[in-house]
């Protein structure tokens, strides 16, 4: 059973514009959320994260949005630039839970 | 500092054969935990540490063994490789006692045959 689901595998994404990656999950218990951005050939690295007593947390041109009702949170990055272009997944966890939950990622691609 | 290390970056294995994966920080971070990638699959946790001595098997434990004797080491040791457990293995360490900020090693690209 995937708790958190991110249903689109790829996204492409004109210099300059919006990118929006969505992520869902199933599991109401989940109060902590992340991204990670993952380049080829390397590990993971943490991007962002907010907490369920938000529904928004920014830093520089990413913002994280948190719909709790709907159980979807979604990543924004404005402007999107070439050194965007990576995989990025969501990842959940439940109050002092030490396990972390990820989605199957969304692979970026920024054109020129 | 050189962070969350791990070797080696390669592997081809028989099945049936053991290995050790070898993990290190050198963050004095307490909490420890091995992922592998799969494609569609995600990021999936095979076993975690919150300190020396202490370990717990996540989503995937099933033909892996962890052991945690001092803070820096984490390695992962698969008993009989089986071609199933072809894949990209990740080590990850946190400064908290939970798997927040994690950082993440460069990655064992490991194929059984």
């Amino acid at each position: 059973d995937q708790q958190v689901k991110q249903n689109s595998p790829s996204l492409s994404v004109q210099e300059g514009r919006i990118s929006i990656l969505n992520c869902d999950y199933t599991n109401s218990m989940f109060d902590y959320f992340l991204w990670y951005k993952k380049y080829p050939a390397e590990g993971p690295t943490f991007l962002i994260s907010i907490s369920s007593i938000k529904d928004k947390n920014e830093d520089g041109r990413f913002t994280v949005f948190l719909n709790k009702s709907a159980k979807h949170l979604s990543l924004h990055i404005v402007p999107s630039q070439p050194g965007d272009s990576a995989v990025y997944f969501c990842a959940a966890r439940s109050g002092g839970a030490q396990k972390l939950v990820f989605g199957q990622g969304t692979r970026l691609t920024i054109n020129p | 500092n050189a962070g969350v290390t791990q070797t080696p970056k390669f592997q081809v294995l028989k099945t049936g054969q053991s290995m050790t994966l070898q993990c290190a920080q050198d963050m004095n971070h307490e909490y420890m935990s091995w992922y592998r990638q799969d494609p569609g699959m995600g990021l999936r946790l095979i076993h975690y540490s919150v300190g020396a001595g202490i370990t717990d098997q996540g989503e995937v434990p099933n033909g892996y063994n962890v052991s945690r004797s001092t803070t820096e080491d984490f390695p992962l040791r698969l008993l009989s490789a089986a071609p199933s457990q072809t894949s990209v293995y990740f080590c990850a360490s946190s400064y908290s006692g939970v798997p927040d900020t994690q950082y993440f090693g460069p990655g064992t690209r490991l194929t059984v045959l």
